[in-house]
């Protein structure tokens, strides 16, 4: 089984600013990585696939970046809207998996 | 818009089944594009797949949970569901259904991420 790591748990960032969140996969999932956003109450949005592209109606200031064990998701400037926690998924081998997540909270 | 819709038991007894549907709406489940997930969520943690499933039966499981699940498909009523044996207090949690991309070419054709997701469904596992 791939096993996910993100980094860090938590990330602590103010409004306007630059958030980068990592995941790191236990061997290569090649470019076969998805993020998602998940707000509290609610289910998992899908953010970003195949490591860096924008699924559909995601704004322009999420973006992904990597491929073999090395992956970024970076949200340009942190909206309201954006404090909430992020998860990394590989589907390069069965079983699929997900990282255990990243929480940006308000600084 | 496609919209998916979990329905079943919010509390299931120990040793006993969860059941649980998953019905789809605003899109077909006999997709040729699409598989169809389960994923779970404890409280307060983070994210597992449970299985997926193709609208012709083909199933894909997670090894942790193969012995005790079942998924199928019923695509008369655009439905899949998910049955789980032998549940303890571990089992409980927020189960998800979700639309899984199957898209690539030959050997590389593989249900992919997930998207759209269901609300999610609580279910408890408790006496």
């Amino acid at each position: 089984e791939i096993v996910m790591t993100q980094s860090p748990a938590t990330l602590s960032v103010s409004p306007g600013e630059r958030a980068t969140l990592s995941c790191r996969a236990s061997q290569s999932v090649s470019s076969n990585l998805a993020w998602y956003q998940q707000k509290p109450g609610q289910a998992p949005r899908l953010l970003i696939y195949g490591a860096s592209t924008r699924a559909t109606g995601i704004p322009a200031r999420f973006s992904g970046s990597g491929s073999g064990t090395e992956f970024t998701l970076t949200i340009s400037s942190l909206q309201s809207e954006d404090f909430a926690v992020y998860y990394c998924q590989q589907f390069n081998n069965w079983p699929l998996t997900f990282g255990q997540g990243t929480k940006v909270e308000i600084k | 818009q496609l919209q998916l819709q979990e329905s079943g038991p919010g509390l299931v007894k120990p040793s006993e089944t969860l059941s649980l549907t998953c019905t789809v709406s605003g899109g077909s489940i006999t997709s040729s594009s699409h598989y169809w997930g389960w994923i779970r969520q404890p409280p307060g943690k983070g994210l597992e797949w449970i299985g997926s499933v193709y609208y012709s039966g083909t199933t894909y499981f997670n090894p942790s949970l193969k012995s005790r699940v079942t998924i199928s498909v019923d695509t008369s009523n655009n439905q899949f569901s998910l049955k789980l044996t032998s549940v303890t207090a571990a089992d409980t949690a927020v189960y998800y259904c979700a639309r899984q991309n199957y898209s690539g070419s030959g050997s590389s054709r593989a249900p992919k991420w997930f998207d759209p997701w269901g609300q999610g469904t609580l279910v408890t596992v408790a006496s």
